[in-house]
């Protein structure tokens, strides 16, 4: 059963960092790219950060670039997305989600494949 | 790309058909065919699930009530009799291109 399992949430004060991980299983981690989407309390999706299959390309919303870096360790099945300089408008549950293969980038029939998000509130 | 939904509140009776309109700013039909859209479900206190691909393909496991329709700018998500279980938030979400966008999102509810 293809997996992805998030973790690293938590409470930090404005101006922190932290990491978030997601472990996936069950596919071949390596064959796709990755990407994180997050969810404000109350409100919708947004698209935040995307990794090619390699981790040769990243790819930021404007809201995060600069502040925070998505990689990968194909090794270990593992994404991250260190996050720094984090904002009160930072706060929301963030999911890992599968995104599509090499031979189809950057279109995408669908992220199939998400994880059941972990929480970040920046508060101070 | 812009995604506009609608409507954002979609209260249904039990049984009645209900139908979600997503309208893209920019063509999403590619060169090769596939219309670039896709349609999510997020139940209450769960992570989005994938209910249609490619604008009118149902997901693994989706009932045959869900259906998806149309194509370039303008989609449209059916549900042909609305069960208690269908509750939640639905969303669309172009795939062509990044940045990943989704739709504002339309919360249906049970009258």
């Amino acid at each position: 059963e293809e997996q992805l399992l998030e973790s690293g949430g938590g409470m930090i004060q404005p101006g922190g960092s932290l990491r978030l991980s997601c472990a996936a299983s069950g596919f071949t981690f390596m064959h796709y790219a990755m990407t994180w989407v997050r969810q404000a309390p109350g409100k919708g999706l947004e698209w935040v950060s995307s990794i090619s299959s390699s981790g040769g390309s990243t790819y930021y919303a404007d809201s995060v670039m600069g502040r925070f870096s998505i990689s990968r360790d194909n090794h270990n099945n593992t994404l991250s997305l260190h996050m720094n300089s984090l904002r009160a408008e930072d706060t929301a549950v963030y999911y890992c989600a599968k995104d599509a293969p090499p031979r189809q980038w950057p279109r995408l029939d669908g992220f199939d494949i998400w994880g059941q998000g972990t929480m970040v509130a920046v508060t101070s | 790309i812009v995604l506009t939904q609608s409507p954002l509140s979609l209260p249904v009776t039990p049984g009645e058909p209900a139908s979600i309109s997503c309208r893209s700013s920019q063509n999403l039909l590619h060169s090769y065919g596939h219309n670039y859209l896709h349609w999510y479900l997020q139940k209450p206190g769960q992570s989005p699930q994938l209910l249609i691909y490619l604008g009118s393909n149902r997901a693994s496991g989706v009932p045959d009530r869900f259906s998806g329709s149309g194509s370039g700018t303008d989609f449209t998500l059916r549900i042909s009799r609305v069960e208690a279980e269908d509750v939640g938030v639905y969303y669309c979400m172009q795939g062509l291109q990044i940045p990943r966008i989704f739709g504002q999102g339309t919360k249906l509810e049970i009258k």
